[in-house]
């Protein structure tokens, strides 16, 4: 079945700065990449998205991007802001998201 | 608006009982999803039902068991607990197998 795998497990970025959270996956049938982000207490909430038709994607100051050829695909998140400190989660799956596969998380943390 | 909801927020259970955890939504989605969350380990799909009348196994299904007999209501069973089924579980919901999955808050489950 497929793999993820997310990394770093945690990250910690100034205020301001700009924060990577990089994942692979293994089967190459995979073509639906969900990022989560999981604050304490809550659950996962979905904040971006791509399909494998597309390489990039932004809204605002996040941003993913695909590479097909290489099975990764990364989170971007620049001018950090507190609020942005939480637990994020890639995933992906083969068609549609019945069945996702999730990585281990990133704890992220933004340094005031 | 409630979205998704879930009883009981936490539990305590003694091993050997069985425990059924509630799930509702009431955005008339027609997928919905049981999750257990461990440290480590991230989110892993326990069963899922793609619509009403119909469920199916996700990754880590032993000892588990649901049911969806109406589009709102997808209760995840643990017929004789075990220390190991210790976990936090989240059900989400999507529209369809290819919609964006929403999750609940959470059930924080201790078997001992």
């Amino acid at each position: 079945g497929e793999n993820v795998e997310q990394h770093p497990s945690t990250l910690s970025v100034q205020e301001g700065d700009s924060a990577v959270i990089k994942c692979t996956y293994s089967d190459s049938a995979s073509n639906y990449f969900p990022w989560y982000k999981q604050e304490l207490g809550k659950g996962p909430q979905l904040i971006i998205d791509i399909r494998s038709n597309v390489g990039e994607k932004k809204d605002q100051r996040i941003a993913v991007t695909l590479n097909k050829t290489a099975k990764h695909f990364s989170l971007h998140i620049t001018e950090t802001q507190p609020e942005d400190s939480a637990v994020y989660f890639c995933a992906a799956s083969i068609g549609g998201n019945e069945k996702l596969t999730f990585g281990t998380g990133t704890r992220l943390t933004i340094i005031p | 608006i409630a979205g998704i909801t879930q009883a009981p927020t936490s539990q305590i259970l003694a091993a050997g009982r069985r425990m059924t955890l509630r799930c509702t939504q009431d955005m008339r989605h027609n997928a919905m999803y049981w999750y257990r969350q461990d440290l480590g380990l991230g989110l892993r799909l326990i069963h899922y039902s793609n619509t009403a009348g119909t469920t199916g196994k996700g990754e880590v299904p032993d000892g588990y068991s649901v049911s969806r007999a109406n589009t709102d209501d997808f209760p995840l069973t643990l017929a004789s607990a075990v220390p190991s089924q210790t976990s936090v579980y989240f059900c989400a919901s999507s529209e369809g197998a290819r919609g964006l999955q929403f999750f609940g808050p959470g059930t924080r489950l201790t078997v001992l």
